[in-house]
């Protein structure tokens, strides 16, 4: 139940395109969801995070939308650049713990040039 | 502002050999320090996480041990290695009672 599941695996995007990654959870206790970029060998850095009382969050070319009902959240990546080509992941942590992020496994995107 | 280190950036080691991997983190107090696992290809494992000196909870039994001798030193160790230990090991920080976990540049160690 603590299990935070993420799609799709990999993607690939054209240059301009608009990149979406779908994660879905069951656990209605998770009072915060980030997402978080990873570049090969480097640390994952937070990228963008989203309380459940908003349904969406956007910073620059970078958009949450939060579905509390669905049990569901995205991010939206517009006007997609080859910079952007990273390992993305979603996470969530339970309410009122020190303890950690339940991570998704990780979306793979390729932006072409 | 806070900045995180790890060390060594990369380890290889023959199986059967003790680990120590260290994390310190800047410009804080009393954070919560975290050690992840990420294996190839993979997600995030929780390994150890602590919220003060001398405080550690383990997420996953294993051959692997946490110690955080210091407010913001944490060490991940290991008396003998498996070859399952090969990975990327990641320290991370938040703020106590914050939201936001911060992750340092990691330790890919490989087990030969």
């Amino acid at each position: 139940q603590q299990q935070v599941k993420q799609s799709p695996q990999s993607l690939i995007v054209q240059k301009g395109g608009i990149s979406i990654i779908n994660c879905a959870y069951e656990n209605t206790a998770f009072d915060y969801f980030p997402w978080y970029q990873q570049f090969p060998g480097k640390g994952p850095a937070l990228l963008i995070a989203i309380r459940p009382d908003v349904s969406e969050k956007k910073e620059g070319r970078f958009t949450i939308s939060f579905n509390k009902s669905a049990k569901q959240f995205s991010l939206h990546i517009m006007d997609s650049q080859p910079g952007d080509s990273a390992t993305y992941f979603c996470a969530a942590r339970l309410s009122g713990s020190a303890r950690q992020l339940t991570f998704g496994s990780g979306t793979q995107l390729t932006v072409l040039p | 502002s806070q900045t995180i280190h790890q060390w060594p950036a990369t380890l290889v080691q023959p199986v059967g050999s003790p680990l120590s991997l260290e994390c310190t983190v800047e410009g804080t107090s009393n954070p919560n320090l975290y050690w992840y696992r990420q294996a190839a290809g993979r997600g995030l494992q929780l390994l150890f996480y602590s919220v003060g000196i001398g405080q550690i909870s383990s997420e996953v039994p294993q051959n692997l041990s946490a110690s955080r001798p210091q407010d913001r030193q944490f060490i991940l160790s290991s008396k003998k290695l498996l070859l399952s230990d090969s990975g990327f090991y990641l320290c991370a920080w938040s703020h106590s009672g914050a939201y936001e976990q911060y992750f340092g540049p990691g330790t890919r160690l490989t087990v030969t």
